[in-house]
């Protein structure tokens, strides 16, 4: 069965540094992968996505996100974090053959500080 | 409207009670999605629906749960006799054709079940 797993509940990071939230997967086959992240008492917004070709994948909002498929992972980058990237961040899998079925993962909570 | 609306905003009910939740999606979006999300987890998958293709019912969680869509319009999800686990923010998505990674989600139902 598919699965996705954000072993961080919460990420903490100073304003200017880099951040890293992590993400790893168990789907069979090459599968496709998103983030998306939740801003409070907002909707979900789709960040950026893996489908094919260049495992570095560049987002909204100066993100980006590395596929590794030995690993299994797909880690949601940014250089330098601004407070306002404060939010949840959600990681999603599909299977190639699985139409639409996005599997999420259970959230990552980021938090810049000044 | 310009995106995903979805009502009520708040749902207080009994135990016991039936529930249906209302999603409207983006004009033009062939593809429709429900998810639940209890507290401090991740998004649950219920139901996909793709233009007039059966849907997928994998996520449902029981047989108290269902849902309905109106060609590419409007769909409801009813909960019969709803427990108090059935406490969550029920997510609805919709998602344009070729773009299903794209998904744009409404701010949801929050449910109470008491």
């Amino acid at each position: 069965a598919q699965s996705v797993a954000q072993p961080e509940d919460q990420v903490n990071v100073a304003e200017g540094n880099p951040l890293t939230v992590k993400c790893t997967y168990s789907v069979s086959g090459n599968p496709y992968l998103f983030w998306y992240v939740q801003y409070p008492n907002r909707g979900l917004q789709f960040l950026l996505k893996y489908i094919t070709g260049d495992n570095l994948v560049k987002g909204s909002y100066g993100f980006e996100a590395e596929f590794n498929k030995s690993q299994t992972s797909f880690h949601l980058k940014k250089p330098s974090a601004l407070v306002s990237d404060s939010a949840l961040y959600f990681c999603a899998v599909r299977e190639r053959n699985q139409g639409g079925k996005l599997i999420f993962g259970q959230g990552t909570e980021l938090s810049v500080k000044p | 409207g310009a995106g995903v609306s979805q009502s009520p905003s708040n749902k207080v009910t009994e135990k016991g009670k039936d529930v249906e939740l209302r999603c409207d999606p983006i004009s033009g979006h062939t593809a429709l999605y429900w998810y639940r999300q209890r507290l401090g987890q991740g998004l649950e998958f219920l139901i996909y629906f793709q233009g007039n293709s059966a849907p997928d019912k994998s996520g449902l969680p029981s047989d108290r749960f269902s849902a309905e869509r109106t060609g590419e319009s409007v769909s409801t999800l009813t909960i019969q006799r709803t427990q108090q686990e059935d406490s969550a923010v029920y997510l609805c998505a919709s998602s344009p054709a070729g773009a299903h990674e794209k998904l744009f989600f409404g701010s949801g139902t929050q449910l109470s079940v008491l």
